[in-house]
């Protein structure tokens, strides 16, 4: 059960677009779409922002997307706020019927 | 509206046990799974456990697998984690979250329980 990889940290300017990704395996995000993303912001509980690779819960704002290619997720913010800075879990489902969460990924809006 | 509370966190010495709990409102409980998530100071998330809706399927992460054991009372709307042999790297807050159903991602989330290991 070894953590997703995504990078430490990214950086973007108000209203640039910034992507992260998300690296696992053929034992979770190469063989089902169930990759979740979440937003956490300091002190709070995380937030839902995408499940099921790119569906939008509702209340999510459009500026959030997701994708997969093979075995690697990415989350794209569009129209980049200061409120969107925060950090950013990935997860995926594995063949292990568990869930396993990517380190993190801290971004800074400029 | 949909809430989660945790309780039962603490301060206990290395070696000894501790049970949380999660209370829920504000769905029908039953038709629920339940997750517990972790986060040691400073770090990311780390899940731990699921109970799925029957209350029969149960899976654990490897590093708790075996010392800790997740269950439900569904008459009560509550989810146990009960966290034996404990080690200091279980230090975490513990979040208990509504898993979404057929898509394994936690819409829904607790604030958490501070669980201390420390002699």
């Amino acid at each position: 059960q070894s953590a997703l990889t995504q990078p430490a940290s990214v950086s973007g300017s108000p209203g640039q677009s910034i992507t992260i990704s998300c690296t696992g395996t053929y034992s979770d995000i190469g063989v089902y779409n169930f990759v979740s993303w979440y937003q956490q912001h300091p002190g709070k509980a995380p937030k839902l922002i995408i499940s099921e690779v790119s569906y939008r819960p509702s209340g999510v704002s459009t500026r959030f997307s997701g994708s997969k290619s093979a075995d690697t997720a990415s989350l794209t913010i569009s129209g980049l706020r200061a409120e969107d800075e925060a950090d950013y879990y990935c997860s995926s489902y594995t063949t292990s019927n568990t869930v396993v969460f990517g380190g993190g990924t801290k971004l800074t809006v400029l | 509206q949909v809430q989660l509370v945790e309780s039962g966190g603490g301060v206990v010495q290395p070696g000894g046990s501790l049970r949380l709990s999660c209370s829920a409102s504000g769905f029908i409980f039953s038709s629920y799974g339940i997750h517990w998530v972790r986060q040691a100071p400073g770090r990311g998330l780390e899940w731990v456990a699921v109970i799925w809706s029957d209350g029969y399927n149960r899976h654990y992460a490897d590093s708790v697998k075996g010392r800790f054991t997740i269950s439900r009372d569904n008459s009560r709307s509550t989810v146990y984690l009960q966290m034996n042999s404990l080690r200091a790297e279980d230090t975490a807050l513990y979040y208990c979250t509504r898993g979404t159903s057929g898509t394994y991602s936690s819409d829904y989330w607790g604030l958490g329980t501070l669980v201390t290991v420390s002699s």
